[in-house]
């Protein structure tokens, strides 16, 4: 079956640069989450997205931004990166259907700040 | 969402059943719990969820004592590759909403 799909897998930037990272939902899959996970530490609630439209927010730093796409594919979008940025970024995609809501979780982007 | 108490960590033989305890004493009539693991580094992997009945699939039973208060995840022949964190986390009905990991279960399947 079909997964989420993260890109890049790894991405190494200097401080202050910007980086974008990409998540492709599991096809038919209208509600995309982002993650994030700092080592050692557990994954971290970012930022939500249903039908292409901010669903919920997390501990997301205002130099973060993301969107979704028509496709429903999203990205989220990184500036003036800090070392503290160094992590492990999660996307999950899940299919809105009340009364549960199961994520399916990608292999995640390893975003090293050097 | 309710908060969930497990205990750090656990070590289980290969090829026995692997038993992981939750506590979720402040669950809400509209929660259910869920379960994921982590193998390390790699994504998050659901694993089950339920409400109030005991529920199985493929990969793992899940009991919830009748006043739903806990809850146990059972591998029923746990293999190395069992080896993960485990997170229990409770969820509201209400669809959309995010997972919030805390802790869980650190499982040591040995030979």
């Amino acid at each position: 079956a079909a997964g989420v799909i993260q890109s890049p897998r790894h991405l190494i930037k200097e401080k202050r640069e910007t980086a974008t990272l990409k998540c492709y939902p599991i096809p038919r899959h209208d509600t995309v989450y982002w993650y994030q996970q700092g080592p050692g530490q557990d994954p971290q609630f970012l930022i939500s997205f249903y039908e292409k439209m901010q669903s919920d927010k997390g501990s997301i730093p205002d130099r973060f931004s993301a969107q979704q796409f028509s496709d429903y594919h999203s990205e989220l979008n990184m500036s003036s990166l800090e070392l503290g940025d160094s992590a492990l970024y999660f996307c999950a995609s899940s299919l809105r259907d009340r009364p549960t809501d199961t994520q399916y979780f990608g292999p995640g982007t390893r975003l090293t700040v050097l | 969402d309710a908060k969930t108490t497990q205990p750090p960590s656990m070590d289980c033989a290969e090829g026995r059943a692997a038993n992981l305890p939750c506590n979720h004493s402040t669950i809400s009539g509209n929660e259910y719990v869920y379960w994921y693991r982590q193998i390390h580094s790699q994504g998050p992997q659901y694993i089950i969820h339920g409400l109030k009945n005991n529920e199985t699939n493929e990969m793992a039973s899940l009991i919830i004592t009748e006043d739903r208060k806990s809850s146990t995840l059972i591998l029923p022949h746990a293999t190395l590759r069992d080896t993960a964190v485990y997170y229990c986390i409770v969820m509201g009905d209400n669809a959309g909403n995010m997972l919030t990991f805390g802790g869980g279960t650190r499982l040591m399947v040995k030979p």
